[in-house]
């Protein structure tokens, strides 16, 4: 079975601070990872995905992400938080190549102070 | 190109009523998903089907039934409404290409509220 956690539903930063977003999955096998945010009442986008290629990944607005095998982890950063990024973040993983659905953490909340 | 649609976007039920969510895609996806989002609890998958005509049961499929008659189409049915499925519900798509993964592209989103 394949599950996520991210710690901390909410986390707020000031502008222009470092963002740190924390997940840490559980696997049997390599798996892939992606972080996703939505906006309010919006849907789902993707920021960046690991498919077992380079372990630092880079995604859109600034976004980066390392996979850390040792440390079962996949924690997304940003070096400067903008107000822009003020949203809820899921990390997801999937192994199942079958169907080749996601597991969802139940989500981080962003409030970007001024 | 819309990517994925689903109607409608918001909805009110009474206890015990029925309704349909319709979800398509313009992608030409084989894959479609659909899950539901709870406060604290992410995104859970509650149906899925990998192409035209066949479906599968999620983790919660429980009071959900579900159709895929034609490609571009993922139909999530509730046949007799329950306070405990008031959430949001997302469908998604996705290539289904062997070998590694296929991006999921989601739509907006309904919201539904069952009282």
């Amino acid at each position: 079975a394949q599950s996520v956690t991210q710690l901390g539903s909410h986390v707020s930063v000031s502008e222009g601070a470092l963002v740190l977003l924390r997940c840490n999955y559980s696997s049997s096998v390599p798996p892939y990872l992606f972080w996703y945010v939505q906006y309010p009442n919006q849907g789902l986008q993707l920021l960046l995905k690991y498919t077992s290629a380079a372990t630092l990944v880079k995604g859109i607005n600034g976004f980066e992400a390392e996979f850390k095998k040792s440390e079962t982890s996949f924690h997304l950063t940003k070096p400067s938080a903008h107000m822009s990024d003020a949203a809820e973040y899921f990390c997801a993983v999937t192994m199942d190549t079958g169907r080749r659905a996601l597991t969802f953490g139940s989500g981080t909340r962003l409030q970007v102070q001024p | 190109n819309a990517g994925v649609t689903q109607t409608p976007k918001f909805r009110v039920l009474k206890t015990g009523q029925s309704m349909t969510l319709l979800c398509a895609q313009d992608m030409n996806h084989e894959y479609m998903y659909w899950y539901r989002q709870d406060p604290g609890m992410g995104l859970r998958l509650i149906h899925y089907s990998v192409g035209e005509g066949t479906t599968a049961k999620g983790e919660v499929p429980d009071g959900y039934n579900v159709s895929r008659l034609k490609k571009q189409n993922f139909l999530l049915g509730l046949e007799s409404a329950a306070p405990s499925q008031t959430s949001v519900y997302f469908c998604a798509s996705s290539k289904g290409l062997a070998g590694g993964y296929n991006e999921q592209f989601f739509g907006p989103g309904t919201r539904l509220t069952v009282l």
